[in-house]
């Protein structure tokens, strides 16, 4: 098992390039999650998706978007880049069965993006 | 946005020695609290999902306690190791499905 994957690993984007990150998991978690990671600001949610088909935002959606593509997949794409998104992005995926069952969260090793 | 905070920020142990820290979070409408421990240059790992008050969690020299009443957990290391030099996130359940992390306590191990 890869566990999640994400593509690229790093990025240079030049401000108001677009581009889409690429995320997959093989462990048939029904939950998938973006963060960035900003220093001195911990992980922060962008998008999650609960299940197939669903979306929602997080803490800063702003400038982004996010497609689940299937049980797989959730894209995260940046559709006019600005300095401001220079971070470090991570995907997650979890499998919530519902109720009061919390699962750990598995993460990706990250793409970073600089935006200049 | 609920805060959720950590402390210290950083910190410096001896080998040998054991050490604790401390996440603050809000301590109504609790789902549930997780613990990670993120390497450099690595992704978050997780180490404990804790969802009741009282909960005692044990994986190896690290320990967590949750008190949900008072909105705090900690993060026990018995005989700190240079391999436990990390940082460690908690993360706060707002809703069923998000979670909102604290800044993390660095730990550093000196031999």
């Amino acid at each position: 098992n890869a566990g999640v994957t994400q593509t690229p690993k790093f990025q240079v984007l030049k401000t108001g390039q677009s581009m889409t990150l690429q995320c997959a998991q093989d462990m048939n978690h029904n939950s998938m999650y973006w963060y960035r990671q900003d220093p001195g600001m911990g992980l922060r949610l962008i998008y999650y998706s609960a299940s197939e088909g669903t979306t929602d935002k997080g803490e800063v959606p702003n400038g982004y978007n996010v497609s689940r593509l299937n049980k797989r997949e959730f894209s995260l794409r940046l559709e006019s880049a600005a300095p401001s998104q220079t971070s470090v992005y991570f995907c997650a995926s979890s499998e919530y069965m519902g109720g009061s069952s919390y699962n750990e969260q598995f993460f990706g090793p990250g793409t970073r993006l600089t935006v200049l | 946005i609920l805060n959720v905070e950590q402390s210290p920020q950083s910190l410096h142990v001896q080998e040998g020695d054991s050490t604790n820290f401390t996440c603050s979070f809000p301590s109504s409408n609790f789902y549930a609290l997780h613990w990670y421990r993120w390497e450099t240059a690595k992704s978050p790992e997780a180490l404990f999902v804790m969802t009741l008050n009282g909960d005692e969690k044990k994986k190896g020299r690290i320990s967590a306690t949750l008190n949900t009443k008072e909105g705090y957990s900690y993060l026990y290391i018995k005989g700190s190791q240079p391999e436990d030099s990390a940082t460690y996130l908690c993360a706060f359940h707002q809703g069923a499905q998000k979670l909102v992390f604290g800044q993390g306590t660095r730990l550093t191990i000196n031999p």
